[in-house]
């Protein structure tokens, strides 16, 4: 139990364009989802906290016209690249989660993004 | 605020010997702690998690972690390592302050097996 899909695991897009990831909680409803970037050989670094139905809320210096996140179900968060640059290229992963139940944290696959 | 803190960077063993690698936290609350394993472009793995039962957790793998309150601790062990387990470790706390459950990372570990 307790699978999170991460889809797609990898995508190269043009300078300039928009990428979109995918985050589903297969077998659970998620309160709450956390997307995340990790640089290489680096921590991950928390980018935003989504909540069904409602507005994400950003870490400081995550520009949120840029990451765009959409929670609108228990199942589903996604994260839009808009308007991509080279230096937004990196690993990017979501998790899920059932609060206030200590649950654990499930992790999607991640995605590498590489923006040429 | 929480924090967790891993001491190493790298860990090197050789196949076989003993496993150790250690976290220390911060948490104004009682916390709930976990160890994640992450494998070269690869999500996070969830290897076992404490949540205020048992202070020795057993996960998968063969690894397990001793909650130690006395000394902030939560140090992930496993007695023979395989060289499978070359991965980055990270360990995690959560569950603090003000009701807050976002986690909070540690900067990982790399364990590095040799033959």
């Amino acid at each position: 139990g307790a699978v999170v899909s991460q889809h797609p695991s990898w995508v190269i897009c043009k300078s300039g364009t928009s990428v979109k990831i995918e985050c589903r909680s297969l077998d659970f409803q998620a309160t709450t989802m956390f997307w995340y970037r990790q640089f290489p050989k680096q921590s991950l670094m928390l980018m935003a906290t989504s909540n069904e139905g409602s507005k994400a809320t950003y870490e400081q210096g995550v520009e949120k016209d840029k990451f765009l996140i959409n929670h609108a179900s228990l199942t589903l968060s996604t994260l839009t690249v808009t308007s991509a640059h080279p230096e937004d290229s990196s690993f990017y992963i979501c998790s899920a989660s059932v609060l206030s139940t200590n649950y654990g944290y499930t992790f999607g696959s991640g995605t590498r993004l590489t923006v040429v | 605020a929480q924090s967790v803190t891993q001491l190493d960077s790298h860990v090197s063993v050789s196949e076989g010997t003993p496993v150790l690698l250690r976290c220390n936290y911060s948490s104004s609350y009682s916390p709930s702690l976990f160890w994640y394993v992450q494998h070269p472009n690869k999500g996070l793995q969830l290897l076992l998690k404490y949540t205020s039962a048992a202070t020795l957790v057993k996960g998968i793998n063969g690894f397990e972690a001793e909650f130690k309150k006395s000394e902030t601790s939560f140090h992930l062990t496993k007695p023979s390592a395989h060289m499978s387990d070359a991965a980055e470790y990270f360990c995690v706390v959560s569950g603090g302050e003000g009701g807050s459950y976002i986690p909070t990372f540690g900067r990982g570990t790399s364990l590095i097996v040799h033959p």
